[in-house]
C-alpha cells in the first residue's frame, strides 16, 4: 500500500449514525483524495484537498464531510444524510496532478 | 437512486498469451492517461502512464498505446500470468468544469482472467 494507510478495513454503520474513515500518508504528498467505488462502477470523487486546511467538493460530496488539519491525514466522515453509504471507499494521495497512490480501501456496510 | 451495474467487460486468456485491454476516453483535451490494476478487495495499483505527446510507452511486460485520433487507449500485457488476474482500468486527466484544476476521470474497468 506504499505509505497510505486506511482504517478500518471493514466498517459497519447503523442507521442515523455518523462514521469516520481514517486515511494517513507518509509520502509527504500535498494532495489527498477520497473516492467511492460501487460494484462494476468507475471511481467517483467525493472530496479532495490540495493543501492543508483547504478542501474541495468532488462529484458526489453530499452526505460526506472531510477535514485536512495535517498534511498526513485526511479523514472522511460518512454522515447520516448519506442514504446509500454501502460502498468501497478509497483514499489516495499525489505529489503532482498526475498519478495517484491509493490505500487498501475501507468496505462500509449498513447494519 | 443509484443504479449498480455488475457487468464489467471481461477478457479471458490462457497463461503465456498476450493480453490487450482497451479503453475509450471521452475528452479530446485530456493530456495524461494512467492504467491501474485492482485485485479483489484491494486498492488500485499504478501500472503505467503516458502523456498525450506520446503514442507508445513500454514498461516491464506492459505497453500502453495511445491513439488520439479515435480517443483510444490500450494496455498490452506480454506473457500473461495468473497473478495478472484483476480488474484493469484507465484514467484520463483533463480540466475540471471550472477550469481551475486538473481532474482525473476513471473508467469502469475490464476484468482479466488468466487461465492456467
Amino acid at each position: 500500500d506504499g505509505g497510505i494507510t486506511q482504517s478500518p478495513k471493514y466498517l459497519f454503520r447503523k442507521e442515523g449514525q455518523n462514521v469516520t474513515l481514517s486515511c494517513e500518508q507518509n509520502l509527504n504528498h500535498d494532495a489527498m483524495y477520497w473516492y467511492r467505488q460501487d460494484p462494476g462502477q468507475g471511481l467517483r470523487l467525493i472530496y479532495y484537498s490540495q493543501i492543508v486546511n483547504d478542501f474541495q467538493k468532488g462529484d458526489i460530496a453530499e452526505g460526506y464531510s472531510v477535514s485536512r488539519e495535517k498534511k498526513e491525514s485526511f479523514p472522511l466522515t460518512v454522515t447520516s444524510a448519506q442514504k446509500n453509504p454501502t460502498a468501497f471507499y478509497l483514499c489516495a494521495s499525489s505529489a503532482t496532478n498526475e498519478k495517484l497512490f491509493f490505500g487498501s480501501g475501507t468496505q462500509l456496510s449498513v447494519l | 437512486g443509484e443504479s449498480v451495474g455488475l457487468h464489467l467487460p471481461t477478457l479471458s486468456v490462457q497463461e503465456g498469451d498476450n493480453s490487450i485491454i482497451n479503453c475509450a476516453y471521452s475528452n479530446s483535451a485530456s493530456d495524461y492517461f494512467i492504467w491501474y490494476k485492482q485485485e479483489s478487495g484491494k486498492g488500485p495499483q499504478f501500472i503505467i502512464d503516458i502523456r498525450s505527446n506520446m503514442d507508445k510507452r513500454q514498461g516491464q511486460r506492459v505497453t500502453v498505446l495511445l491513439n488520439k485520433t479515435v480517443k483510444h487507449l490500450s494496455l498490452q500485457i506480454a506473457a500473461t500470468q495468473p497473478g495478472d488476474s484483476a480488474v484493469y482500468f484507465c484514467a484520463e486527466r483533463g480540466w475540471n468544469s471550472g477550469g481551475s484544476n486538473y481532474k482525473l476521470t476513471f473508467g469502469k474497468g475490464t476484468l482479466l482472467t488468466v487461465n492456467p
